[in-house]
């Protein structure tokens, strides 16, 4: 079945600086790609989606890349803040009826 | 803004009893999922619904876990017979009706402990 794998598991960077979080995905059939962020205790709330027609989607601070042939998508958070802690999850589904989640990165922003 | 919502947000059970989750979806969604987060670990798909009937199920959904759509907005998981590692937060979702695959709004959860 369809496996995402992430990484890394925990990223510390400084106050300002950027930070990226890496994902690849097994079954090529899949064609979408949201990211989710969750804050300790609370639910997942998506950041940032992007579908396989599309190689790279920007809004403001967050952007997401896409690879199809490598299978592989990446999240970029520039001029971190200190909100910016969370845990985040990237994931990919086939259709409407099924999201497989990666193993979740914990990011912690250096004041 | 309209939000999924979830009762109870807190369910302690016995070893072995059986529990309903109950989950109200954004109104004009079609799609409706239910998945479970174990403390600290990823979020894992358990079953999405559509149009009346289960669209997909993983592994982890085995003969224990039902689903119903019992009237016009609730949304329900139940767990017959609960084990120990069924303790975990449990969210649904739901999206809008696309011809392809799309936003899911998470409710904020039902954290189940099994005693």
């Amino acid at each position: 079945g369809e496996n995402v794998e992430q990484h890394p598991s925990t990223l510390s960077v400084q106050e300002g600086d950027s930070a990226v979080i890496k994902c690849t995905y097994s079954d090529s059939a899949s064609n979408y790609f949201p990211w989710y962020k969750q804050e300790l205790g609370k639910r997942p709330q998506l950041i940032i989606d992007i579908r396989s027609n599309v190689g790279e989607k920007k809004d403001q601070r967050i952007a997401v890349t896409l690879n199809k042939t490598a299978k592989h998508f990446s999240l970029h958070i520039t001029e971190t803040q200190p909100e910016d802690s969370a845990v985040y999850f990237c994931a990919a589904s086939i259709g409407a009826s099924k999201i497989i989640f990666g193993s979740g990165t914990r990011l912690s922003i250096r004041p | 803004e309209p939000e999924v919502t979830q009762t109870p947000s807190h369910q302690v059970t016995q070893m072995g009893q059986e529990v309903i989750l109950r989950c109200v979806p954004i109104s004009n969604h079609l799609y409706f999922y239910w998945y479970r987060q174990i403390l600290g670990q990823k979020v894992e798909f358990l079953v999405s619904f559509y149009n009346n009937e289960i669209s997909e199920k993983s592994e982890i959904f085995d003969d224990q876990f039902s689903v119903e759509r019992p009237d016009g907005s609730n949304f329900t998981l139940k767990i017959r017979s609960t084990k120990l590692e069924d303790s975990a937060m449990y969210f649904c979702a739901s999206s809008e009706p696309q011809t392809g695959p799309g936003e899911q709004f998470f409710g904020p959860g039902t954290r189940l402990t099994v005693l």
